[in-house]
């Protein structure tokens, strides 16, 4: 069993839709919750972490974290043609490894 | 930006061949990280570091090794190149330490080719 699971899409989407982006893991240890935003052909780029269960808004995106459910999410409000990338779930252990959800590839038409 | 930089940037290579990619930093963290990124697969883990001198594999090491000699820079070492290594390798700098390091930041990539 793989320690993060991600739907890969893709997922497309109208300018200003709600956008709802999702992973489960499996080791309920886990403490530390990234979400990455990767454009095409560059490095991913940290978007928000959270750090045990709640929300963490920043703008327009939400950070979800439910550890009874071993789920997180990242919703996109108002949602724009620059929101179009792949985004990728990560997960960090108590020790140094993290590790990351295949993406889920995004497209928001104007 | 990290001030991480990756060389090459791209590069093509042969069956058999050895390559080394280097990763370097410029703000002096002591983790850093090796990963690969394939279709369907995501990024996995090579190898990581901890300090000067001080590395660990991680997830799919095998064909692989690394050094660093400076806190600066990681370098990855394929001995012997072969097709499955084809990807896009990306290094990462992790800030604040083992327990509270959960902010990693990522370079540019170096996509490899083996011919």
């Amino acid at each position: 069993q793989k320690e993060v699971e991600q739907d890969p899409g893709p997922l497309s989407v109208p300018e200003g839709a709600i956008v709802s982006l999702n992973c489960t893991y499996s080791n309920s240890a886990f403490q530390y919750f990234m979400w990455y935003r990767q454009y095409s052909r560059k490095g991913p780029e940290l978007l928000m972490y959270t750090y045990s269960s709640g929300n963490k808004e920043d703008g327009r995106f939400t950070a979800q974290v439910d550890k009874s459910s071993k789920y997180i999410s990242l919703f996109i409000r108002d949602s724009q043609p620059s929101d179009s990338a792949t985004y990728l779930c990560a997960i960090k252990d108590t020790g140094n490894q993290f590790y990351f959800g295949t993406g889920t590839s995004l497209t928001v038409i104007p | 930006d990290a001030g991480i930089t990756q060389s090459p940037r791209h590069k093509v290579t042969e069956t058999g061949t050895p390559v080394t990619l280097r990763c370097h930093q410029t703000e002096n963290h002591r983790y850093m990280y090796w990963y690969r990124q394939d279709p369907g697969h995501g990024l996995r883990l090579i190898h990581y570091s901890y300090g000067v001198k001080d590395t660990d594999k991680g997830e799919v090491s095998d064909g692989y090794s690394v050094s660093r000699s400076k806190t600066e820079d990681f370098l990855l070492t394929l001995e012997s190149a072969t097709s499955s290594q084809t990807s896009v390798y990306f290094c990462a700098i992790s800030v604040g330490g083992a327990v509270n390091g959960h902010e990693q930041y990522f370079g540019p990539g170096t996509r490899l080719t083996v011919t």
